[in-house]
């Protein structure tokens, strides 16, 4: 069966520190992923998705930036934090097969301070 | 431009009544629509989805929603509400065209009251 997974599952950073999310799916390959971001009373926010390897399109101009560099393995990171990053960040893929469900990671609560 | 939303962030009902929760989306050709359900700091899960076919939906823990062409809806229900229900609830779409971009609505907080 698939599985994602996240890590970690929370950090508090200082503002100006760097910052790496990492996302590992399981049992599937050639999977389209996605990071969202969820703050307070906002929804989810589309950040970046992927289709393939070292393939990143980025949704929303910001700060961030994210990587692929295997198939099942999808980083978010940053240089330099902005209080603004704060947040609930989650991973997630596609099952094209059930036409677009969501599998989404438990997510990782960042805390900029 | 297409959207969805979510009418009302939070909502809240008594244990046993109707639970309604709204979502709207914007599109003149019918998009795929979602349902998903989230747990204070827990990940989305998957409670129904419309594609083709049938459009009145039936999902997990007594859900289901119906997709209204002509309202342009897919509003979400429950007969009974449990106190295991409360939880912030996602409307999302797919729209057509171009990859598999889930858009999602901003959610609404379900409070069930004993």
């Amino acid at each position: 069966s698939q599985t994602i997974h996240q890590w970690p599952a929370t950090l508090v950073q200082p503002v100006g520190s760097p910052l790496s999310l990492e996302c590992t799916v399981e049992g599937t390959s050639n999977p389209n992923l996605y990071w969202y971001r969820q703050a307070a009373g906002r929804g989810l926010q589309l950040l970046f998705y992927s289709v393939g390897i070292g393939q990143i399109s980025s949704e929303v101009p910001q700060n961030l930036s994210a990587s692929r560099p295997q198939d099942r393995q999808f980083i978010l990171s940053s240089k330099k934090l902005l209080l603004s990053d704060s947040g609930f960040y989650l991973c997630a893929w596609i099952r094209t097969s059930a036409a677009g469900e969501l599998f989404f990671g438990e997510g990782s609560r960042l805390t900029v301070l | 431009a297409q959207s969805v939303t979510q009418l009302g962030s939070h909502v809240s009902v008594s244990e046993g009544a109707l639970v309604l929760l709204r979502c709207n989306y914007s599109s003149s050709v019918p998009p795929y629509l979602f349902w998903y359900v989230q747990y204070p700091n827990q990940g989305l899960q998957l409670l129904l989805k419309y594609t083709t076919g049938a459009t009145l939906v039936k999902g997990i823990n007594g859900f289901e929603a119906e997709f209204k062409k002509s309202e342009t809806s897919f509003h979400l229900t429950k007969p009974s509400a449990h106190m295991s229900d409360a939880a912030e609830y996602f409307c999302a779409v797919i729209f057509s065209g171009g990859y598999q971009k889930v858009t999602f609505g901003t959610g609404t907080k379900l409070q069930v009251i004993p």
